[in-house]
């Protein structure tokens, strides 16, 4: 029963242009989210988050929306660099007294950027 | 400012041989994570440690695997008598105290012959 859903598992954009990775989730206990970029044989690096009470957060060319009514939350990149070629990971979390649970990841989406 | 170290980077076991898996979380983290990634499959969560405390460890297989982390020295995940199974990228993440950015480091990768 997958908790996080990346359904496209490739995406390819042309240079320049904006890029839009989606991500749905099912549980609601969720309020905390994550994306990770993964080059081959590296580990995951941290892009960018979204708590549950925003809807928007942003970094450079970088933009989580999180629509919680539907469960659903998306990266924009804009504009689309050739090194932003890369496997893209949606992560969930649900904050407990303990601190921070262990992330729940979908199984990514591979982006190519097109020259 | 070095960031999570684990070493090794691959390594090579034989069936039923014992695997030991280390993580060196980054300076000032107290939380450590534990996770395993498949080929084609997203990173799947293992265990949660704070220092000599397995906080969760509802995503660790209930034989042979067992991870920790003590007050002196690296977090340690081990996996006893290996299987082909168990051949997969090892991830060990750290996270400071009462943060949700998790930090990653390098990976392990174990191929089990």
């Amino acid at each position: 029963d997958q908790q996080v859903k990346q359904n496209s598992p490739s995406l390819s954009v042309q240079e320049g242009r904006i890029s839009i990775l989606n991500c749905d989730y099912t549980n609601s206990m969720f309020d905390y989210f994550l994306w990770y970029k993964k080059y081959p044989a590296e580990g995951p690096t941290f892009l960018i988050s979204i708590s549950s009470i925003k809807d928007k957060n942003e970094d450079g060319r970088f933009t989580v929306f999180l629509n919680k009514s539907a469960k659903h939350l998306s990266l924009h990149i804009v504009p689309s660099q050739p090194g932003d070629s890369a496997v893209y990971f949606c992560a969930a979390s649900a904050f407990t007294l303990m601190g921070a649970d262990g992330l729940t990841f979908g199984k990514g989406t591979h982006l190519i950027i097109q020259p | 400012n070095a960031g999570v170290m684990q070493n090794p980077r691959h390594l090579v076991r034989r069936r039923g041989q014992e695997a030991r898996l280390r993580c060196s979380p980054m300076k000032g983290h107290s939380h450590v994570y534990w996770y395993r990634q498949l080929p084609e499959e997203g990173l799947k969560f293992m265990v949660y440690l704070q220092k000599e405390n397995i906080i969760d460890e509802s995503g660790m297989p209930k034989e042979r695997f067992s991870a920790e982390f003590p007050k002196e020295g690296p977090s340690i995940l081990r996996i006893q008598q290996v299987v082909r199974g168990d051949s997969a990228a090892y991830f060990c993440a750290s996270s400071p105290r009462q943060a949700n950015e998790q930090f990653f480091g390098p990976g392990t990768r174990l191929t089990v012959l």
